[in-house]
């Protein structure tokens, strides 16, 4: 069974950062591309940034690159996402989502419940 | 950027009732759309990729259709379980989803 647990939200200042992680089990981990996507109270899904099952290709959408870095360890079948620079606009929960293929640019088959990241002072 | 446009914002159907959800995309996406339901709490769950196949363990009455520009999610007889929030989301350049539809008990 896949399973994808995620870990590091919290309260953080405006301007603070923070390290997501989201830790994968039942599958081969490094065989698929692993994407983050945030939700926000009450709002829709976007997509936040992807990267393949190899971790030599990262993608990011407009709004948090440069501030935004993704990676992964697959010895350890892990997924980062480090957060810098935070805003209030970055309120939200973050899911990692897993693609079908080793590329991203795909749907995501299964997603982990979530890990709510809240900036305020 | 592909823009994903879905409606209505809010659909009301009674329980044993069909559902057709809509989702429209601002250019050509072939059919590469995915449908996802959420519910309150939780992450969401894929029903459908390719616009018309059904994911792993997805009841036979919900159904995807559509090409091109225009996609359709329809739920034949609609269940309590059902009710929730619906998108669709394009992966045939990058990623972007619709804003929703939820879908509510008439």
């Amino acid at each position: 069974e896949v399973q994808l647990v995620e870990s590091g939200g919290g309260l953080v200042h405006p301007g603070g950062s923070l390290r997501l992680s989201c830790t994968a089990s039942g599958f081969s981990f490094s065989d698929y591309a692993m994407s983050w996507v945030r939700q926000a109270p009450g709002k829709g899904l976007v997509w936040v940034s992807a990267i393949s099952g190899p971790g030599g290709s990262t993608y990011y959408a407009d709004s948090v690159k440069g501030r935004f870095t993704i990676s992964r360890d697959n010895s350890k079948n892990t997924l980062h996402l480090q957060i810098d620079s935070l805003s209030a606009e970055d309120t939200a929960i973050y899911y990692c989502a897993k693609e079908v293929a080793p590329a991203a640019g795909d749907y995501f088959d299964h997603w982990g419940q979530g890990t709510l990241v809240t900036v305020s002072s | 950027e592909i823009v994903m446009t879905q409606s209505p914002a809010t659909l009301s159907v009674s329980p044993g009732e069909r559902a057709t959800l809509s989702c429209r995309a601002s250019q050509n996406i072939w059919k590469n759309l995915a449908w996802y339901q959420q519910k309150p709490g939780q992450a969401p769950r894929l029903l459908i990729y390719g616009a018309s196949t059904r994911a792993t363990g997805i009841p036979a009455r919900f159904s995807g259709s559509g090409s091109g520009t225009d996609f359709t999610l329809t739920i034949s007889s609609l269940q309590s379980e059902d009710f929730a929030v619906y998108y669709c989301q394009q992966y045939n350049n990058w990623y972007t989803f619709g804003h929703g539809t939820k879908l509510e008990i008439k």
